[in-house]
């Protein structure tokens, strides 16, 4: 049962321009939301959260939007960068030690 | 630095031979998780604990077992590796079971 979907498998944009990466859940429980990002041969590392009081959270070129009445948040990466270019993994929890993650987005980013 | 290592980074070992996947933290974080992620897959949780001599299996049935014998080190171990064992495992390490902090990885390959 995938509780957090990331439908796209890949994304590709231009250097300087918006990346807007796109997670849904169907869990209602789910109170707090992590994006991570992978490089290759890397673990996961955070990048931005935002828990469900919030609707949007920023942190420099990252913001992440919540909207829960669709169950859906996504990452917005501007302006976009070569070295954004990783996978970008959704989690999504409402408990410790039940953190579910999605299939993670391959962004690639050219210049 | 406080970090968090895994070893070995790549191993190709042979059907029925054992093996143990190396993880230790210096944050002195008490929960610990392991996950199974097969390229283009999410994420799975096969393993966590909460502290010393604490440790439960996650959602994905996994023939591994795991030991927290001191609150650095968490090790998985394989008895017998199947080719079905091959895949990606992280292992992860929080403070609170909000935001994770992984390790780099070990890429098991079963011939």
């Amino acid at each position: 049962d995938q509780q957090v979907k990331q439908n796209s498998p890949s994304l590709s944009v231009q250097e300087g321009r918006i990346s807007i990466l796109n997670c849904d859940y169907t869990n209602s429980m789910f109170d707090y939301f992590l994006w991570y990002k992978k490089y290759p041969a890397e673990g996961p590392t955070f990048l931005i959260s935002i828990s469900s009081i919030k609707d949007k959270n920023e942190d420099g070129r990252f913001t992440v939007f919540l909207n829960k009445s669709a169950k859906h948040l996504s990452l917005h990466i501007v302006p976009s960068q070569p070295g954004d270019s990783a996978v970008y993994f959704c989690a999504a929890t409402y408990q410790p030690n039940d953190m579910r993650f999605g299939a993670g987005t391959r962004l690639t980013v050219k210049p | 630095e406080a970090d968090i290592y895994q070893t070995p980074r790549y191993l190709v070992i042979g059907t029925g031979k054992k093996i143990t996947l190396e993880c230790s933290q210096t944050m002195g974080h008490d929960k610990m998780y392991w996950y199974q992620q097969d390229p283009g897959m999410e994420l799975h949780l096969i393993h966590y604990s909460y502290g010393v001599n604490s440790t439960e299996k996650g959602d994905l049935s996994s023939e591994s077992t795991v030991s927290r014998i001191r609150t650095e080190h968490f090790p998985l171990t394989l008895e017998s590796a199947r080719p079905s064992h091959t895949s990606q495992y992280l292992c992860a390490s929080s403070e609170t079971g909000a935001s994770y902090t992984f390790g780099s990885g070990t890429r098991l390959t079963v011939v």
